[in-house]
Formats: C-alpha cells, structure tokens, sequence
C-alpha cells in the first residue's frame, strides 16, 4: 500500500510571496489533515477535510492560508503571503477510521 | 480542550538499557492515545496506540506503553534499546468521535548513546 505523498520536498521562498504545497492520500482514506510542525514543537492542526468538505479549520490563519480537497481525494495548501514565522515542516495526514493516522515525510518551508 | 505535556524534552540513554518517556494529558471527555516516532527529516510514523481494552498497549520496535486512566497518562517504555531508536517521540491524543483530530505534545528526543 502506497503511503500518504507530499511535493515539494523542500521550498524557499521569500517573505510575502505565495507557495503551494501537494498532498496525495493513502487511497480509499476519506479523512485528510494539515499539520503544521515548527522547529522543536510537535505537529500542530491546521485543517481536517472528511472526503472534500472541511471538518475543521479553527487554527488556519486564513487571512492568508487556504486549503482545498476538491474532488475528495488530493488537496493543496497554499500560503499568500508568506511571513517569515511560517517557516516551518507542512505534513500532511490521512486516515480511514479512528485507529491513527498516516503522515507523509512533510514539506520543509524556509521563508527567508 | 485538551493538552499533552511530555515531560522530558530530552532523554540521552545507554545502549540495551530500559527507558521510559512520560505523557501526561488532559481532557474533560473520553481519549484515544498515540505514538508516534519521527526520524530526522521524516515524518511521523505510528508506534502504537490505546483505543479501548487492555491498557497495557504493544507497539512496533519492542516498544508498549501503559494507559492510567487515573493518573491521565500514557507512558512509553522500552526493556532495551538500540542505537536505531535515537529519534524524537511525539505523544498525541484525540477526543473519541472526533476522528484523528490529534493533539501533540512537544516531542522528547531520545538519544541512545553506544
């Protein structure tokens, strides 16, 4: 079984330009999540999408994060514009039920 | 809400020797309890996880850990270590019927020395 897929690997961008980031779901997981994990803290919850509507979003700065799932299976996460406090490793989860979830090897943003 | 304090931010070890790395959280409703275990540059891979049942949990890597419901902890334990296991732990729980919507603590790095 394929595991959960993130692109970029890595990313630098300069403060207030905008970046994307990809996130392919272990197949037939219905519940996708965006973790954001700052240097030397554990993963923090952005966004819990169930197949394409939003669960929850209560910590997304959405004055300039999005998120979108639209066809319920890959979703991008997008920051417009980056300040440098985002720098940070973007992961993305999935899940089936309520046995755990799966985390792909991140994204690495470096805002510079 | 809840919170996850893990206690030690860092634990260096010897070799085959035991270790434990504590969790203690709170929550005003019923929990599900994680592992995880995240190697340099990698991200979070399961160790092991209390749902419902036996409270003592086995994981991958020789690893188990111990629900006390009592005490709102989920200590992680291991009867021997091996250098392999340097990496950081993450404790993490979520509300049942709130799907993996997980709660992390800050990690502890353990740190297995030869």
């Amino acid at each position: 079984e394929a595991g959960v897929a993130q692109s970029p690997r890595y990313k630098i961008i300069e403060k207030r330009q905008s970046v994307a980031f990809w996130c392919n779901p272990i197949s037939g997981h219905a519940t996708l999540y965006w973790y954001q994990q700052i240097l030397g803290q554990g993963p923090k919850l952005l966004i819990q999408f169930q197949n394409n509507g939003v669960v929850d979003d209560s910590q997304l700065p959405k004055d300039r994060f999005s998120a979108e799932r639209l066809k319920g299976v890959d979703s991008t996460l997008k920051i417009q514009p980056a300040k440098l406090e985002d720098s940070a490793v973007y992961l993305c989860a999935s899940s089936r039920d309520e046995s755990g979830a799966f985390f792909g090897q991140g994204t690495r943003l470096t805002v510079v | 809400a809840q919170s996850v304090t893990q206690l030690d931010s860092q634990v260096p070890v010897f070799e085959e020797a035991p270790v434990e790395l504590r969790c203690n959280y709170s929550s005003s409703v019923s929990v599900y309890l994680f592992w995880y275990v995240q190697y340099p540059n990698q991200g979070l891979q399961l160790l092991l996880k209390y749902l419902s049942g036996s409270t003592l949990v086995k994981g991958i890597n020789g690893f188990e850990a111990e629900f006390n419901k009592s005490q709102t902890s989920f200590h992680l334990r291991k009867p021997s270590v091996h250098i392999s296991d340097t990496a950081e732990y993450f404790c993490a729980v979520s509300d049942t019927g709130a799907g993996n919507m997980l709660t992390f603590g800050g990690g502890t790095r353990l740190m297995v020395k030869p």
